[in-house]
């Protein structure tokens, strides 16, 4: 089963512009965390926010938390070409003993 | 270096044949996981382990199996019960601190069927 559910499934910009990709979830989180694919790539963890946080910074990365609305938003500022990929949530459910559930993703696609 | 390896990066499976995927991690991490990654899809947890000779299905452990001898390592093994198995196959692994919470990852197994 996918906890997440992200949103856009594919967004396209030009470099310079601002990125945001949504993400939902279902049940209640320890934590939450982003992480990025390249195209046949493991993943790379970018950040990591938790239950008890509402924003963080890492970067040109923020991440928003809204528990109350079981849903959390990664904005990339100033994107470069070199950030297209694949980003995926994932959740770090309560009581579910180190296990993380991934979301579907968004491909994101930075053109010069 | 420290990191995580996969091998082999391509691996191509006959029907009816079992092949096994490795998966080796040099971080004295505890817990080990297996994904399965479809085309355009998020991961799917396969097995996890948190200590060595212990072990615990996913969400889609049918047609694999696992095991872990030793700490450094985490071998999957892809059944011929496991009728549908061309996909991508990432292994991660993490500390079970409480405050260290990342998986890292390798670089995958991508196995298809001849």
């Amino acid at each position: 089963s996918q906890q997440g559910e992200e949103d856009p499934q594919a967004l396209s910009i030009q470099e310079g512009e601002n990125a945001t990709m949504n993400c939902s979830y279902k049940t209640s989180i320890n934590n939450l965390q982003w992480y990025r694919q390249n195209s046949g790539r493991g993943l790379v963890h970018l950040i990591l926010i938790r239950s008890n946080e509402r924003e963080k910074h890492s970067g040109r990365l923020r991440v928003t938390l809204d528990t109350s609305k079981k849903s959390s938003s990664l904005l990339i500022t100033a994107s470069r070409a070199a950030d297209t990929a694949s980003y995926f949530c994932a959740t770090d459910a309560t009581g579910t003993a180190s296990k993380l559930t991934f979301g579907t993703g968004t491909r994101l696609q930075v053109t010069l | 270096d420290g990191g995580i390896t996969q091998s082999p990066k391509y691996l191509f499976r006959k029907e009816g044949q079992n092949v096994t995927l490795s998966c080796e991690q040099n971080l004295n991490h505890d817990a080990m996981y297996w994904y399965r990654q479809d085309p355009g899809q998020g991961l799917r947890l396969i097995y996890y382990s948190q200590i060595v000779n212990d072990f615990q299905k996913g969400d889609i452990a049918e047609g694999y199996s696992v095991s872990r001898e030793k700490k450094e390592s985490f071998p999957l093994t892809v059944t011929s019960a496991q009728k549908n198995p061309t996909a991508f196959y990432l292994c991660a692994s993490r500390h079970l601190a409480q405050t260290q919470e990342t998986q890292y990852f390798g670089p995958g197994t991508r196995l298809l069927v001849l």
